[in-house]
């Protein structure tokens, strides 16, 4: 079935860049997406990257696809105590799959 | 952006009694809306879709008549925890697809209602 594996916990140094991995299951997936969810909020998209593209970069962020090897990537250039959160990567055929997240911390 | 609300964004109910949540698209209109729950430090696990008009297709291992799903407009799906237990305490989220079809099909995720069972 499908599958969605990300790290569950990353730290980073406040202004550095974070960088979250994500490896997925179904090749015939069209959209990839990367969510934040802050605590006792809901999903907020971040960003999404379509199948066919390789790279995909909006301000801070940038998206990185390896097609062939099913893992996606997210950079977040100078990580702010605002980037604490937890960040789900997402793949979307039918319907999104979500992995079980990864908890962005940030160190003074 | 799009906007989804839930109703309520709390709730705390004794065992066996039976708790309504609302997922309502503010300004758009949406054929499907999805239910998902999410426990904690997890992933968020799709429970069932929601189409305007026709029966839930629920996942499996998800009860349909304990989670009774409803979709009776194009902007508001209910889901009804029947006889509550305290293992049904949960995160449960709702998103909404929009009708007008974005090119990558953005599902809009409410901000969740916490049901807590005592």
């Amino acid at each position: 079935g499908e599958d969605v594996e990300q790290s569950l916990f990353l730290s980073v140094r406040e202004g550095d860049s974070s960088v979250i991995n994500c490896t997925y299951t179904d090749s015939s997936s069209t959209y990839l997406y990367w969510y934040k969810q802050e605590p006792g909020a809901g999903l907020q998209l971040l960003t999404y990257i379509f199948s066919n593209m390789d790279m995909k970069q909006d301000q801070r962020l940038t998206v990185l696809l390896n097609k062939k090897d099913k893992h996606l990537s997210l950079r977040i250039a100078d990580t702010q105590t605002g980037d604490s959160a937890i960040y789900f990567c997402a793949e979307r055929d039918d319907k999104i799959i979500f992995g079980k997240g990864t908890r962005l911390h940030i160190l003074p | 952006g799009a906007v989804v609300s839930q109703h309520p964004s709390w709730v705390i109910c004794k065992s066996g009694t039976s708790v309504k949540i609302e997922c309502r698209s503010l300004d758009f209109q949406a054929t499907t809306m999805f239910w998902y729950r999410q426990f904690p430090k997890q992933s968020l696990m799709l429970m069932a879709t929601s189409n305007e008009g026709s029966k839930a297709t629920y996942e499996q291992g998800v009860e349909k008549d304990k989670f009774l799903i409803n979709h009776a407009s194009l902007t508001l799906s209910t889901l009804t925890v029947t006889s509550a237990h305290p293992e049904d305490s949960s995160f449960y989220i709702c998103s909404a697809r929009d009708l007008a079809g974005k090119a990558y099909n953005e599902q809009f995720f409410g901000p969740g209602t916490r049901l807590t069972v005592l």
